[in-house]
């Protein structure tokens, strides 16, 4: 039921970009992507809902493929502020607590 | 902007001990939730709460732990007798509602450490 990720961990130079990936085996009804920096709990990004919609925030976007039961994060011209660690979190009822992956490092260097 | 408050920041406890972690959740906000996450490793789901009552509660959620609102804005992680394996960073988050069409508020965590 926990939502698979990949890569484990990503290493960017700034300006460079990433996708991260999370897959379930199970029926979707919501994919959530969370952004956690060492020591600090984890922020929200944002949350795709079953329909196949695409969702931007700033350069961050995500793609949710209901069809497959998978999600893609999109970084572009990452910043240094964009590392961290990147879980996903899968909703497969309405209402139901989000199931977490195990995350994807990711380090942005200069 | 509102903020989920966690107390303690740090708790050391002694195995077998018992303790208690506090969370005060947005205010407006009625679905509640307990996670941990062990160092480095996954945030792991323990158990959720809505209308005074545990709605879902994973496998980790065994008879050792239990969750109450005992007021009307904290709720509570207890853990009865605590094991060194309960060790971890434990945050709390909540939700306006059961739609979840918005993401979870997660508090800043209180770091247990069970020696």
């Amino acid at each position: 039921q926990q939502p698979v990720q990949s890569p484990q961990a990503v290493i960017l130079r700034e300006g460079e970009d990433a996708v991260i990936n999370c897959s379930s085996s199970k029926a979707l009804y919501s994919v959530h992507w969370y952004r956690q920096k060492h020591g600090e709990a984890p922020v929200f990004l944002m949350i795709l809902l079953k329909g196949g919609e695409q969702k931007g925030h700033e350069k961050i976007s995500a793609s949710f493929n209901e069809k497959k039961q998978q999600s893609s994060l999109y970084l572009t011209a990452s910043q240094l502020s964009y590392s961290g660690t990147y879980f996903c979190g899968t909703e497969h009822q309405a209402g139901t607590a989000l199931i977490f992956g195990k995350g994807t490092t990711l380090s942005v260097s200069s | 902007e509102p903020e989920v408050t966690q107390t303690p920041s740090h708790q050391v406890t002694q195995m077998g001990q018992e303790v208690i972690l506090r969370c005060v959740p947005i205010s407006n906000h009625l679905y509640f939730y307990w996670y941990r996450q062990i160092l480095g490793q996954k945030v792991e789901f323990l158990v959720s709460f809505y209308n005074n009552e545990i709605s879902e509660k994973s496998e980790i959620f065994d008879d050792q732990f239990s969750v109450e609102r005992p007021d009307g804005s904290n709720f509570t992680l207890k853990i009865r007798s605590t094991k060194l394996e309960d060790s971890a960073m434990y945050f709390c988050a909540s939700i306006p509602n059961g739609g979840t069409v918005t993401g979870y508020t997660f508090g800043s965590g209180t770091r247990l450490t069970v020696v």
